[in-house]
């Protein structure tokens, strides 16, 4: 596709359930990125990979959360034993290069917004 | 991080020009200035950037402080597509991976 895809748009989950979160970055682009955006809040960084390497995941609020890129393309945010405070939209975004030069644009996909309940 | 200051929400009627303000009083040398904006329902999308000079664009105009502790985004004409969140965002020049969005200035256009 033209775009950053993400999927499922949106997921209902029961209060300690797992759920897995896909981004599809737009082809050849090397650099990825996950946020979080609680309601009304702007978004929040995660983690980023450069490739299929994770080079940043000082953003992830616990051990629940977990992100692999293993192909340097497709990109899973999982979260374990979800609780009600994880409840947010969460982006993905890529870019084509690695080292994110100043006049880089991020490209971000629609989200995924996630309940739970 | 480096932090930015916005107002909540502003105003503009149709087809008038919006000025969006932001603060960022503790900017470094290193730090350029990004604006993205996020639209109901969709991911952030990149509207411009600047270090020093005033930047043009066909979006929109950015328009920095001598000082570089304020900027001012510029919409030279707001249509209804423009209503969004704007965030003013810093990014390290030691650390591109990553920048900080605050909570952005949400945009309401009046036809």
């Amino acid at each position: 596709g033209a775009g950053v895809s993400q999927s499922p748009r949106y997921k209902v989950a029961k209060r300690g359930q797992d759920v897995a979160l896909r981004c599809d970055p737009i082809s050849g682009h090397v650099s990825l990125f996950w946020y979080q955006q609680a309601l009304g809040q702007g978004p929040e960084f995660l983690t980023y990979f450069q490739n299929e390497a994770q080079l940043d995941k000082s953003g992830l609020p616990s051990d629940r959360f977990f992100a692999e890129r293993p192909e340097g393309s497709v990109s899973t945010l999982k979260i374990q034993r979800t609780q009600q405070e994880d409840s947010a939209v969460y982006l993905c975004a890529s870019s084509f290069s690695r080292t994110l030069a100043t006049n880089e644009k991020l490209f971000f996909g629609s989200g995924t917004q996630l309940s739970v309940l | 991080d480096a932090k930015t200051t916005q107002p909540n929400s502003m105003e503009s009627n149709e087809e008038e020009p919006v000025h969006l303000p932001c603060n960022h009083s503790t900017i470094s040398g290193t730090d350029y200035i990004h604006w993205y904006r996020q639209l109901p329902s969709q991911g952030p999308e990149y509207v411009i950037h600047g270090l020093t000079s005033n930047v043009n664009n066909r979006m929109a105009s950015l328009a920095i402080a001598e000082d570089r502790k304020s900027s001012t985004l510029i919409l030279h004409r707001a249509t209804l597509r423009d209503a969004a969140v704007y965030y003013c965002i810093l990014r390290p020049g030691y650390n591109f991976n990553k920048f900080y969005f605050g909570s952005g200035t949400k945009l309401n256009v009046k036809p």
